[in-house]
């Protein structure tokens, strides 16, 4: 069964570093989503992509944040200068390409704790 | 602002009997609505989507309801086992449908 896969599973970093975190989503699929949990707190989005570039972002997706999709089949979230509140589980997701409904297909999550 | 409502006690109950869980929203008229489930340290997995035009749907032991003047979507569990033990989550698209926003979720426990 087709399945979305992120790496690392888990990253340490120190504050004010750069992160990188990536994704794999389903071959066929045409959106690609990123969400992050805090530890005993909702899931929140960060941000859509479609078409090679961001359809929506939250508030939390400040210019410390980017996403890309490098080369068709990668999708990566690059944090520039981590910080102790971006310590969270970072979910990728995706949709197949059937108009505005759809599930979400999440991946197993990327932990980072930044000291 | 728009907000999702859901039970964040845990809801305790016995093994075979239906557990009822309750998503509330305010400021949102949604095309549809979705449920997922989540165990602990992993990602969502989606459940069921139901529609703004329908009133009920169901998938094996699931059975999810959704009335838009009430703004409140129902999900069902029949049966319980204690393998349905998650937290379970009810999510909303935006109206360009180009996001889910996820409620806070409720935790379910089904003992033995």
């Amino acid at each position: 069964e087709p399945e979305v896969t992120q790496t690392p599973s888990h990253q340490v970093t120190q504050m004010g570093q750069e992160v990188i975190l990536r994704c794999v989503p389903i071959s066929n699929h045409l959106y690609f989503y990123w969400y992050r949990q805090i530890l005993g707190q909702k899931v929140e989005f960060l941000v859509s992509f479609y078409n090679n570039e961001i359809s929506e972002k939250s508030e939390i997706f400040d210019d410390q944040f980017s996403v890309e999709r490098p080369d068709g089949s990668n999708f990566t979230l690059k944090i520039r200068s981590t910080k102790l509140e971006d310590s969270a589980m970072y979910f990728c997701a995706s949709r197949a390409g059937t108009g505005r409904v759809g599930e979400l297909f999440f991946g197993e999550g990327s932990r980072l704790t930044v000291l | 602002s728009q907000k999702i409502e859901q039970n964040s006690e845990a809801l305790n109950i016995q093994e075979g009997k239906t557990a009822t869980l309750t998503c509330n929203y305010t400021n949102y008229s949604p095309a549809y609505l979705q449920w997922y489930r989540q165990d602990p340290g992993r990602g969502p997995v989606f459940l069921l989507l139901i529609r703004e035009n329908e009133k009920e749907k169901r998938k094996e032991r699931l059975k999810v309801t959704f009335d838009t003047t009430l703004k409140q979507s129902l999900f069902h569990i029949t049966a319980s086992q204690p393998a349905d033990s998650a937290t379970y989550l009810c999510a909303l698209p935006n109206n360009a449908g180009n996001m889910l926003t996820f409620g806070g979720g409720t935790r379910l426990m089904v003992k033995p």
